[in-house]
């Protein structure tokens, strides 16, 4: 079974500073990882995904991540947060290949402050 | 842009009433999935359809859940007697056979059952 923890189901940064969104993951097979973002009343749209070959991953928007065997970790980062980044994310694991169903955190709600 | 299409976007029924959920994958997509999000809570996979039959389903998807994909484009999720529990948003997505599991989700439906 696989599963993910988010620590945090709201962060709060100032807009320019860091974002730090933590995700850990449980997988007994090499897993494929996802961040997925939500704005309000909006379907789930793809960050980035690890999935196999370079840990830190670039998405869009700014935003990267790093998969961590050895912490079974998943972290999401941007160095500098913009008022439009204000949003719920989710990271999500699955099996390796396609057609396998994606896992779920609980969310994590991003508020971005002036 | 090749996007996931939902219809309708917001679904009222009775309790006890059957609803039909409609989805249109991406064209060349032949994985296609349902999942919900309860009010609050996290995005849980339902099922997973590949090449006309169920590849996988999770304990909700119980017996007055049913999926069909009628013709070329659409694929459904049936909800036989709606339960008040069964209120939430439930996401379509879809994905490539070959690649990375990369799911493409629709906007959802918000059904909500009185």
């Amino acid at each position: 079974a696989q599963s993910v923890t988010q620590l945090g189901s709201h962060v709060s940064v100032s807009e320019g500073a860091l974002v730090l969104l933590r995700c850990n993951y449980s997988s007994s097979v090499p897993p494929y990882l996802f961040w997925y973002v939500q704005y309000p009343n909006q379907g789930l749209q793809l960050l980035l995904k690890y999935t196999t070959g370079a840990t830190l991953v670039k998405g869009i928007n700014g935003f990267e991540a790093e998969f961590k065997k050895s912490e079974t970790s998943f972290h999401l980062t941007k160095p500098s947060a913009h008022m439009s980044d204000a949003a719920e994310y989710f990271c999500a694991v699955s099996r390796t290949g396609g057609g396998n169903k994606l896992t779920f955190g609980t969310g994590t709600q991003l508020k971005v402050e002036l | 842009e090749p996007e996931v299409t939902q219809t309708p976007s917001h679904q009222v029924t009775q309790m006890g009433q059957e609803v039909i959920l409609r989805c249109v994958p991406i064209s060349n997509h032949l994985y296609f999935y349902w999942y919900r999000q309860i009010l609050g809570q996290k995005v849980e996979f339902l099922v997973s359809f590949y090449n006309n039959e169920i590849s996988e389903k999770s304990e909700i998807f119980d017996d007055q859940f049913s999926v069909e994909r009628p013709d070329g484009s659409n694929f459904t999720l049936k909800i036989r007697s709606t339960k008040l529990e069964d209120s939430a948003m439930y996401f379509c997505a879809s994905s490539a056979v070959r690649g990375t599991n990369e799911q493409f989700f629709g906007p959802g439906t918000r059904l909500t059952v009185l």
